[in-house]
């Protein structure tokens, strides 16, 4: 199974702030990955598909990029609403393996 | 919209099992895959597998192979997963999720409660 980790497992910030998250796969895995945003007692929504393309609604200060096995979750300008758990996830290999979260807090 | 609807929580004793039907409405059941990932308490996501409603055929990850079997009804439009031999490393909330290969859609999840 390809393994997904994910930098930093906690992130305190500020509203404003710029925040990076890294996501690492344990095997090549092109573009296909994906970026999910979860707030506690909800269903994850999906920000980022296909590393670096963003879903309809989501907000343009998410942004994605990298391929292989680096990725990154950038949010330009955190807002109070983004205070939340971010998950990267692989599909380019079954099982389509979940990283373990970045919590963003205050 | 495109809606995924499960039905309600459930509390299992360990040994027994536990089917849980996810209703989609909004698309077309038969152009996507559905898929199904659990996250117990305080954990992350879990991939547990897909199925093609065009078909049927199924993918699980290897954890579960063997004691998971995932279901469509097109009649209705429901999409089942039955997990079985459940022990209380089971507890979680599972999800069903619309997608291809990535999931675009979620349903609202299910609480799965194994205790004796």
């Amino acid at each position: 199974d390809i393994r997904m980790t994910q930098s930093p497992s906690t992130l305190s910030a500020s509203v404003g702030d710029r925040v990076t998250i890294t996501c690492r796969a344990s095997q090549p895995i092109s573009t296909w990955l994906a970026w999910y945003q979860q707030k506690p007692g909800n269903a994850p929504t999906l920000l980022i598909y296909k590393a670096s393309s963003l879903e309809g609604g989501v907000p343009s200060r998410f942004s994605g990029s990298g391929s292989g096995t680096e990725f990154t979750l950038t949010i330009s300008g955190l807002q109070p609403d983004d205070f939340a758990t971010y998950y990267c996830q692989q599909y380019n290999t079954s099982p389509f393996t979940f990283g373990p979260g970045t919590k963003v807090d205050i | 919209q495109v809606q995924l609807v499960q039905s309600g929580a459930e509390v299992k004793k360990p040994g027994a099992s536990v089917k849980i039907a996810c209703r989609a409405t909004g698309f077309n059941l038969m152009n996507y895959y559905m898929h199904w990932v659990r996250q117990a308490p305080g954990q992350g996501l879990e991939w547990m597998g897909r199925i093609n409603p065009s078909g049927g055929s199924t993918t699980y990850a290897q954890t579960f192979q063997g004691r998971v079997t995932m279901t469509t009804d097109t009649s209705t439009g429901t999409v089942y997963m039955e997990v079985r031999s459940l022990t209380s490393d089971d507890t979680a909330v599972y999800y069903c999720a619309r997608g291809g290969d990535f999931v675009d859609h979620w349903g609202q999840g299910v609480l799965v409660t194994v205790s004796s």
